[in-house]
């Protein structure tokens, strides 16, 4: 079983929608989680953290769940420069390994 | 700030041949590592360094070698590449902080393909 795992996609989805992605990580232990965005052909930048009691950052909230080891990303009202890769990474153990998922790729269309 | 830099952006190799993918950071980062990323896979890391002088394995560290003889370079070489080389290779660097402000900062990236 891979250590994060997330539904490839692709998300199809119109301008104005609104879209949630899951992740799941395998170790309990995790303590830090992250969801970077990462456009074609690019390096992965970072969207946002991801905190025990949720957070909101303009259009995108994170949410954690340590209990069923899941961690949720939500962007409202769509834009097309939304349109990109969104990998969940996750820390484990000591800070120098992240550990990456295979991402989930979003479209937006008009 | 440059931040972090990687050549070259692209690279064909043949099979056995060796070659050193640079990677070089001027924000004064402690960390740094390598990742390759494959489709469906996700990013992969390879080998990271804590500080010049000492480096570590990652997941994938087969047919890679580092070194970090400066704060700023962080050089992977590829002793005799092989197709499953193939890959896009990231270089990150990043503060030791920790907390949930914590950043790491990619590369550009290099395209390599082994044939």
């Amino acid at each position: 079983r891979k250590e994060v795992e997330q539904d490839p996609g692709p998300f199809n989805v119109p301008e104005g929608a609104t879209v949630a992605f899951n992740c799941t990580y395998s170790n309990s232990a995790s303590q830090s989680f992250f969801w970077y965005r990462q456009d074609c052909r690019k390096e992965p930048k970072l969207l946002m953290s991801v905190y025990s009691s949720g957070n909101e950052d303009g259009r995108f909230t994170a949410q954690l769940n340590r209990a069923s080891q899941y961690i949720s990303l939500l962007i409202r009202d769509s834009k097309l420069s939304d349109s990109a890769t969104y990998l969940c990474v996750v820390i484990t153990g000591g800070y120098n390994k992240l550990i990456f998922g295979a991402g989930t790729r979003l479209a937006v269309h008009p | 700030n440059a931040g972090v830099t990687q050549t070259p952006k692209f690279q064909v190799l043949k099979t056995g041949q060796s070659m050193t993918l640079q990677c070089a950071q001027d924000m004064n980062h402690e960390y740094m590592s390598w990742y390759r990323q494959d489709p469906g896979m996700g990013l992969r890391l390879i080998h990271y360094s804590v500080g010049a002088g000492i480096t570590d394995q990652g997941e994938v560290p087969n047919g890679y070698n580092v070194s970090r003889s400066t704060t700023e370079d962080f050089p992977l070489r590829l002793l005799s590449a092989a197709p499953s080389q193939t890959s896009v290779y990231f270089c990150a660097s990043r503060s030791p902080a920790r907390g949930s402000s914590y950043e790491q900062y990619f590369g550009p990236g290099t395209r390599l393909t082994v044939t």
